[in-house]
């Protein structure tokens, strides 16, 4: 199963956009890429998720290298709601294993 | 929609005693997991429920934990005895199908074994 490294945390004023780093230099063909975020003392949230091609939704946008090896996660316009630890994880579709890793802690300054 | 339904939101109980944690999974979802939490080591899959019959129960940690689902709308995970290193937050989450996009956790019990 493909590893995930993240960084620790970051730092994002409020209304600038987001950047989420995520390599996954053995990820394998048919792994998809998940994004979920954690806010303070809540279950994880659901944000995006992709396999080859870059996708955006009413979140958030994830672009995801051509070779696969990594993805980035934009938040475009942070709000202070946006704070939390952000889980980026690699697997197959059908395997309901995720594996939750540190993830970043990401927090939006005023 | 109510989303995934967790009770009680808070449980404080002695070392020793019963302690029941109830969900009630999104209505439609057919996936149902219990996951703990704690921060030394993150989240940890407990046990998957897949249309009300238990699939993987491996990360259950010992036979004081046990976890039932009734029927599709219902689901306990039970520890008897608790002991302190139980302590943790405890996450139901649900989901439709088989895709990992679809979760949607609980708020989750805050567990506290004294």
């Amino acid at each position: 199963d493909a590893k995930t490294t993240q960084p620790p945390s970051m730092d994002c004023a409020e209304g600038r956009a987001a950047n989420l780093p995520c390599n996954h230099s053995t990820i394998s063909g048919n792994e998809y890429v998940y994004w979920y975020r954690q806010i303070h003392s809540q279950g994880p949230q659901y944000i995006i998720h992709g396999l080859k091609n870059n996708e955006t939704n009413e979140m958030a946008s994830l672009i995801i290298t051509e070779d696969r090896k990594s993805s980035t996660l934009i938040l475009p316009h942070a709000t202070l709601r946006d704070t939390a630890v952000y889980y980026c994880i690699v697997r197959v579709e059908s395997n309901y294993q995720l594996i939750w890793g540190a993830g970043t802690k990401l927090i939006i300054k005023p | 929609d109510a989303g995934v339904i967790q009770s009680p939101r808070h449980e404080v109980t002695e070392m020793g005693q019963e302690v029941t944690l109830r969900c009630k999974p999104i209505s439609g979802h057919n996936s149902l997991f219990w996951y703990r939490q704690t921060m030394m080591r993150g989240l940890e899959l407990l046990i998957y429920f897949n249309n009300n019959v238990p699939i993987d129960d491996s990360g259950m940690p010992e036979d004081r934990f046990s976890a039932k689902m009734p029927n599709a709308s219902f689901s306990t995970l039970k520890i008897q005895p608790s002991e302190p290193r139980d302590s943790a937050v405890y996450f139901c989450a649900s989901r439709p199908g088989l895709a990992n996009y679809g979760y949607t956790f609980g708020s989750g019990t805050r567990l506290t074994v004294v």
